[in-house]
């Protein structure tokens, strides 16, 4: 399995756009690139997914390079209520099935 | 409302006792989850299962046991061989072919 390196922590302000890049340099072929988002006590929830170039949703952007040995996942003016963390996931299906591996993941405080 | 429950939400139990916690889905997906969770750590896989009556191993099943003889449930017995029970325990889903997973809420096991 592809493994993940993202920044433990980040700090932003409401208002502001945040980019949290993930580096995964051994993704395989079959390999997708895969956010959640985790408030203390829940469960993660499912943000974007993305294979390659760019993938937009409601919530979130996810830029995906040529190379795909990395990812950003871009938060358009966060508001308070995005302090979190954030989990980059690599994995695809012939990788055993949902096999994917949470790191540590990203913790990001937005301040007013 | 479909989703995913897991019950109970807070479980205490003394050292020595096996414990099982609860894991329903009414979202018909195939395959099913257990993750820990230790205070600011990311999840670790201890068993999945892609269909009924079928289980693997995940990074850290010693010490539980699960069963899948319905679609619909997926409970997790945390044994007196578990050497650190002490956790957050998170349940999820999965469609078969999909790579998001749905989380629940969690239940938080600790063990004195």
């Amino acid at each position: 399995l592809a493994k993940t390196t993202q920044p433990i922590s980040m700090d932003s302000y409401e208002g502001q756009e945040v980019n949290i890049t993930c580096s995964h340099n051994n993704i395989a072929t079959n390999d997708y690139i895969t956010w959640y988002q985790q408030f203390p006590s829940q469960g993660p929830r499912f943000i974007i997914q993305g294979y390659k170039t760019k993938v937009t949703n409601e919530v979130a952007s996810l830029f995906i390079p040529a190379d795909r040995k990395s990812s950003t996942l871009s938060l358009p003016r966060v508001s308070l209520s995005d302090t979190a963390v954030y989990y980059c996931l690599v994995g695809g299906l012939n990788t055993g099935f949902q096999k994917l591996v949470f790191g540590t993941g990203t913790r990001l405080l937005v301040s007013p | 409302d479909g989703g995913i429950t897991q019950s109970p939400k807070y479980l205490f139990r003394k050292e020595g006792q096996n414990v099982t916690l609860s894991c329903e889905q009414n979202l018909n997906h195939d395959a099913m989850y257990w993750y820990r969770q230790d205070p600011g750590q990311g999840l670790r896989l201890i068993y999945y299962s892609q269909i009924v009556n079928d289980f693997q191993k995940g990074d850290i099943a010693e010490g539980y046991s699960v069963s899948r003889e319905k679609k619909e449930s997926f409970p997790l017995t945390v044994t007196s061989a578990q050497k650190n029970p002490t956790a957050f325990y998170l349940c999820a889903s999965s469609p078969y072919g999909g790579h998001e997973q749905y989380f629940g809420p969690g239940t938080r096991l600790t063990v004195t």
